[in-house]
């Protein structure tokens, strides 16, 4: 069965430095793979999707995620971070060219600090 | 992109009694899909809404207690019944567009009390 491992749980970061959250993915093929962020009170937003091709994927609000297969890593990094990046961030998997049915892993909640 | 409308957004509700939620996509979309989120939790798929046939259920979801319709193409109900505190969670709907990418609801926030 797939599992998706978000390692850190919380992680404090300051205004302006970079940040990097790690996904692992236990799956029998590459599935595709997906992070979404979700801030207080709101729905989730998709932030960046990996099928196939380049390994480094672009986002929106200046993310970036690298796919590593040896690795059945997805990590997800920005340069800068700015205040309004405190969130939930969620990374995601789905069969494919399946279902679409995605499973996510536990989350990692962002903290910046001034 | 697909716009979500979910109603109610939130709602406390009676121990023992039934939620209907509402999720209205102003597209037709193919998968409609409805997850869970527990306090504190990630989430959990509940069961995949079918246009025009039973729901396709996960594992630890049932018909009984969460039953689901999707009469057309941009519609669905989730419903919650015989609810219990272990029921307050976040229900989110969810639509597959663009080729496996989904989008969500902003979610119903149930408490039961």
């Amino acid at each position: 069965a797939q599992s998706v491992t978000q390692p850190d749980i919380h992680i404090t970061v300051s205004e302006g430095a970079s940040l990097e959250l790690r996904c692992n993915y236990s799956y029998g093929a590459t599935p595709y793979l997906f992070w979404y962020v979700q801030s207080p009170g709101q729905g989730l937003q998709l932030l960046l999707k990996y099928f196939s091709g380049d390994t480094l994927v672009q986002g929106i609000k200046g993310f970036e995620a690298e796919f590593k297969r040896s690795q059945s890593s997805f990590n997800l990094r920005k340069p800068s971070v700015h205040w309004s990046d405190a969130a939930e961030y969620f990374c995601a998997v789905s069969p494919p060219g399946g279902d679409y049915k995605l499973s996510f892993g536990a989350g990692t909640t962002v903290t910046v600090r001034a | 992109s697909a716009v979500i409308s979910q109603k109610p957004s939130r709602d406390i509700c009676q121990r023992g009694t039934s939620l209907t939620i509402q999720c209205q996509v102003d597209s037709q979309v193919t998968m409609m899909f409805w997850y869970r989120q527990q306090p504190g939790q990630s989430l959990t798929l509940i069961a995949t809404a079918n246009q025009g046939s039973e729901a396709t259920y996960e594992s630890g979801f049932v018909i009984d207690k969460f039953p689901i319709s999707r009469p057309n193409l941009t519609f669905s109900t989730l419903t919650v019944s015989n609810m219990s505190p272990e029921d307050s969670s976040i229900y989110l709907c969810s639509v597959e567009e663009q080729g496996a990418e989904a989008f969500f609801g902003q979610g119903t926030r149930l408490t039961v009390v």
